[in-house]
């Protein structure tokens, strides 16, 4: 249950695109098609983003996007916005259990 | 609408016990699993505990493996999760989390407002 690989911080201007990378192993981003995504805000309870690698729950905005290849899956978010900052989480099954990401904080400069 | 209330945090002796509750409503609580996902200060997220809607299944972190043990009451519409052999890695916020389907493992589309958990001496 080792976690996923997220970089630590990512930045972008407004308007612009950022991706944020999740390398996961054989084991779990590379054998299922169950990777989620979670914003969450300083003090605030996570909010799901993308499930299942690429679908978007109703309500988040068709700026954010999921993908994967191989062991690695991805967040893309287009035309930045400020209340884009925040931390991302990404989220793996990995055989009757989830691991989870480092997180990556993403700010909009 | 879709609420989750965590509650029975606090500060605890380190091998100490505490049994955390999370009230559910707004949904069909035991047509969903339900999770315990965990977040120590200023750190990432890090899943607990699972189990099915029935409660007929769990599953564990190996960090709480033989330590933590979740269970749900669903004509209480109330999941929980009691903590024994509390350490001070054990310190966090814990949220619970509803999943996505019926089916576990796809995602957590609704968290509590999480409930902070000290284990200390």
């Amino acid at each position: 249950q080792s976690a996923l690989t997220q970089p630590a911080s990512v930045s972008g201007s407004p308007g612009q695109s950022i991706t944020i990378s999740c390398t996961g192993t054989s084991s779990d981003v590379g054998s299922y098609d169950l990777v989620s995504w979670y914003q969450q805000y300083p003090g605030k309870a996570p909010k799901l983003m993308i499930y299942e690698g690429v679908n978007r729950p109703s309500g988040v905005s068709n700026r954010f996007s999921g993908s994967k290849s191989g062991n690695t899956a991805s967040l893309t978010i287009s035309g930045l916005q400020a209340e884009d900052e925040a931390d991302y989480y990404c989220c793996s099954y990995a055989g009757s259990s989830t691991v989870f990401g480092g997180g990556t904080k993403l700010t909009v400069l | 609408e879709v609420q989750l209330v965590e509650s029975g945090g606090g500060l605890v002796q380190p091998g100490g016990s505490l049994r955390l509750s999370c009230a559910a409503s707004g949904f069909i609580f035991g047509s969903y699993g339900m999770s315990w996902v965990r977040q120590a200060p200023g750190k990432g997220l890090e899943w607990v505990s699972t189990i099915s809607g029935s409660g007929g299944s769990t599953y564990y972190a190996d960090s709480v493996k033989g330590r933590f043990t979740i269970s749900r009451d669903n004509s209480k519409n109330t999941l929980y999760l009691q903590m024994n052999s509390l350490r001070a890695e054990d310190t966090a916020v814990y949220y619970c989390a509803k999943d996505l389907y019926s089916s576990s493992w796809y995602g957590f589309d609704c968290w509590g407002q999480g409930t902070l958990v000290t284990v200390s001496s």
